[in-house]
C-alpha cells in the first residue's frame, strides 16, 4: 500500500526550514528517503530502520515513529540545491517490499 | 564505482509497436528492480529479481510487459504492444541484497513516449 506524503509541494526561501511527512497504514521495517531532480535519477538520502538505526546523509535529518508508522524529513537552513521532489519509500514489516509515495515538490528560492 | 547503466535514454514509438530497455546494475548487486514512473508520480515497482530469479512481479502487466535477467547480471524489459498509457520513465535499480533496509541505487532511466 502506497505511503501518503505531505505536503504535496512547498516553496521556501534560502535559509528557511521545512518538514516533509510520510505516513503508512501498516507496520514498517524501514523508511527510505530519496530526492529527484527533473530528468535525473532518484538519489538516496537516508534509511531509517525499526529499532532506531539510521544510515545516510550527514546534512539531512529525519525521524521514524515506528508505533505511528510515520517518518519526517527535516530540511534545515535550506539551500538552492535542496530543490527537487522528495520521495519516501516504506518497506513492509517483512522487509521484502519497498513502496514509494507520490512525492513532495520542494522549490527553494534565493 | 560505476552506477546503474540504462539504455536507451529516450525512445519514441507508436502505439502497438514494441520497445526494449536494457539495464546493467552495479557490479556485485544481486537484486535488480524495474520501476515505472509516470510524470508527477512516485516510482511503481514492476518486477524485482534476486540473482536471475523473480521474487515479485505482482504489478507487471504480463499481457504486454516481460522482463528477464539471464545470468543474474544485466536485464531487459520489453513492452509489446505498447499503449499510450505506457508513456513513462522506466527506472532500473539495484541493491547488494534483497530487502532488510538495503539501499537501492537508481539508474538515470529510460524515457518512453508512446504516440
Amino acid at each position: 500500500q502506497q505511503p501518503v506524503q505531505s505536503p504535496q509541494a512547498v516553496i521556501l526561501r534560502e535559509g528557511e526550514d521545512a518538514v516533509i511527512n510520510c505516513s503508512s497504514s501498516k507496520a514498517l521495517y524501514s523508511v527510505h528517503w530519496y530526492r529527484q531532480k527533473h530528468g535525473e535519477a532518484p538519489v538516496f538520502l537516508m534509511i531509517l530502520l525499526k529499532g532506531g538505526e539510521q544510515k545516510g546523509h550527514e546534512k539531512i535529518s529525519a525521524s521514524f515513529n515506528e508505533k505511528k508508522q510515520q517518518s519526517s524529513l527535516y530540511l534545515t537552513a535550506s539551500q538552492l540545491s535542496y530543490s527537487g521532489t522528495y520521495f519516501c519509500g516504506t518497506e513492509n514489516a517483512a522487509g521484502n517490499k519497498l513502496t514509494f509515495g507520490g512525492g513532495t515538490r520542494v522549490l527553494v528560492k534565493p | 564505482e560505476a552506477g546503474v547503466a540504462q539504455s536507451p535514454r529516450y525512445k519514441i514509438i507508436e502505439k502497438r509497436q514494441s520497445v526494449a530497455f536494457w539495464c546493467n546494475p552495479i557490479s556485485g548487486h544481486a537484486t535488480l528492480y524495474w520501476y515505472q514512473q509516470i510524470l508527477g508520480q512516485g516510482p511503481k515497482l514492476l518486477i524485482q529479481f534476486q540473482n536471475n530469479g523473480v521474487v515479485d512481479d505482482s504489478q507487471l502487466p504480463k499481457d504486454r510487459f516481460s522482463a528477464e535477467r539471464l545470468k543474474g547480471v544485466d536485464s531487459t524489459l520489453k513492452i509489446q504492444p505498447a499503449k499510450l498509457e505506457d508513456s513513462a520513465v522506466y527506472l532500473c535499480a539495484s541493491s547488494s541484497r534483497w530487502g532488510g533496509g538495503n539501499t537501492i541505487y537508481f539508474g538515470e532511466g529510460s524515457w518512453l513516449t508512446v504516440v
